[in-house]
């Protein structure tokens, strides 16, 4: 199986505030990953898909970037409602596998 | 719009089987991959399989020999059933409809359209 790896596991930030999450996959997996999503008690939400597309609908604050193994997503300007869990999923080899997540919350 | 409407028991005890069903409404049914999804208590993601409207399936090896997944395409449903369950088994399960394009040199693959949730949990 394809191991994700995500740091940092949770972070604090300040409202407006620039906050960048990495992936790393345990083997190259080209642009074949996607970040979710996720508030407490709703299922995740899909936010980019093949690295960097942003999903319709998702505001512009929300990117992707990398290829590989290595692999960010970054909210330039962290808002309230922004606060949730974000998780990379790499789609290069089944399983599908997801990483561990980061908890996002505001200072 | 696309709905998925997943049910199914929420209290089983060890030994038995877990047994989900998702149904989608709006859209079409064939051209996707249907996948269950479930997050244990306070952790990450696991994905446990998918089918396709043709009844093709993929599982992950983890779960293998404990596992299937079956499609009614007369009512728009794929189930999950999970046997001997655990209770490593307890966690929210999700459907989710995976969206696939391939093409040479073009390939994603990801869930656009997730169920509900369904808490599952396994005591005795």
């Amino acid at each position: 199986d394809i191991q994700m790896t995500q740091s940092p596991s949770s972070l604090s930030a300040s409202v407006g505030d620039r906050v960048t999450i990495t992936c790393q996959a345990s083997q190259d997996i080209n642009i074949y990953l996607n970040w979710y999503q996720q508030k407490p008690g709703k299922a995740p939400k899909l936010l980019i898909y093949d690295a960097s597309n942003l999903e319709t609908g998702v505001p512009s604050r929300f990117s992707g970037s990398g290829s590989g193994t290595d692999f960010t997503f970054t909210i330039s300007t962290l808002q309230p409602e922004d606060i949730a869990t974000y998780y990379c999923q790499q789609y290069d080899n089944l399983p599908l596998t997801f990483g561990g997540g980061t908890k996002v919350e505001i200072k | 719009q696309v709905q998925l409407q997943q049910w199914g028991a929420g209290l089983l005890k060890p030994s038995e089987t877990l047994s989900l069903t998702c149904a989608v409404y709006g859209g079409s049914f064939s051209g996707y991959y249907w996948s269950w999804i479930r997050q244990s208590p306070g952790k990450g993601l696991e994905w446990i399989g998918e089918i396709n409207h043709g009844g093709s399936t993929n599982y992950n090896p983890s779960l293998k020999s404990r596992l299937t997944i079956s499609v009614d395409t007369s009512k728009n449903q794929f189930s999950l059933k999970l046997s001997s369950v655990t209770a490593a088994d307890t966690a929210v399960y999700y459907c989710a409809r995976g969206y696939i394009y391939y093409v040479p040199a073009v390939y994603s693959y990801y869930f656009d359209y997730w169920g509900q949730g369904t808490l599952v949990t396994v005591s005795s």
